[in-house]
């Protein structure tokens, strides 16, 4: 039962375009969602969150938009860099503490 | 600042033989501590969490078992390893309430 999906495994931006990383839930109880950024063999590291009683957070390039009624979130990134070329994992969590992971999505920004 | 250390880096084990990872986590203390796994292509699946000293809850049936011997000692373990136990082990930490989690390096087990 996946209740975290990104269904996206990749996606191919140009440098300096907006990338838009999607992701769906279908457990209304979350209550707090994150994104973490991910590079070959190594462990995630957290980039942006956003709680549920909110629709917007912004965080420099990040941007996380969440539609609770829609169960839908997605992360914005602009301008797109190089750098920023890794795995995206969306993940949701029900009272600060189970935290469900999705697939991932894997970032390609071409220079 | 706090750190987190996660041992070995990578590992080949043969069918049945015994497993433990461990990893500890520095700068901070009474931290909830967690091990994930990450099998090829696959997300994020969550194996054991802990709330404190010996205190360990199990999200998914398997060969494995996780204890925590010191508030800040996580270790994951198996009497006798599967080959479907391959994969990228991953140790995290969070500070309550936030539930921003930090990662360690991963451990990447093969089981031959």
């Amino acid at each position: 039962d996946q209740q975290v999906k990104q269904n996206s495994p990749s996606l191919s931006v140009q440098e300096g375009r907006i990338s838009i990383l999607n992701c769906d839930y279908t457990n209304s109880m979350f209550d707090y969602f994150l994104w973490y950024k991910k590079y070959p063999a190594e462990g995630p590291t957290f980039l942006i969150s956003i709680s549920s009683i909110k629709d917007k957070n912004e965080d420099g390039r990040f941007t996380v938009f969440l539609n609770k009624s829609a169960k839908h979130l997605s992360l914005h990134i602009v301008p797109s860099q190089p750098g920023d070329s890794a795995v995206y994992f969306c993940a949701a969590s029900t009272g600060g503490f189970k935290t469900i992971f999705g697939a991932g999505t894997r970032l390609f920004v071409k220079a | 600042s706090q750190t987190i250390h996660q041992w070995p880096a990578t590992l080949v084990q043969p069918v049945g033989s015994p497993l433990s990872l461990e990893c500890t986590v520095e700068g901070t203390s009474n931290p909830n501590l967690y091990w994930y796994r990450q099998a090829a292509g696959r997300g994020l699946q969550l194996l054991f969490y802990s709330v404190g000293i010996g205190q360990i809850s199990s999200e998914v049936p398997q060969n494995l078992s996780a204890s925590r011997p010191q508030d800040r000692q996580f270790i994951l373990s198996s009497k006798k390893l599967l080959l479907s136990d391959s994969g990228f082990y991953l140790c995290a930490w969070s500070r309550p309430p936030n539930t921003e989690a930090f990662f360690g390096q991963g451990t990447r087990l093969t089981v031959v």
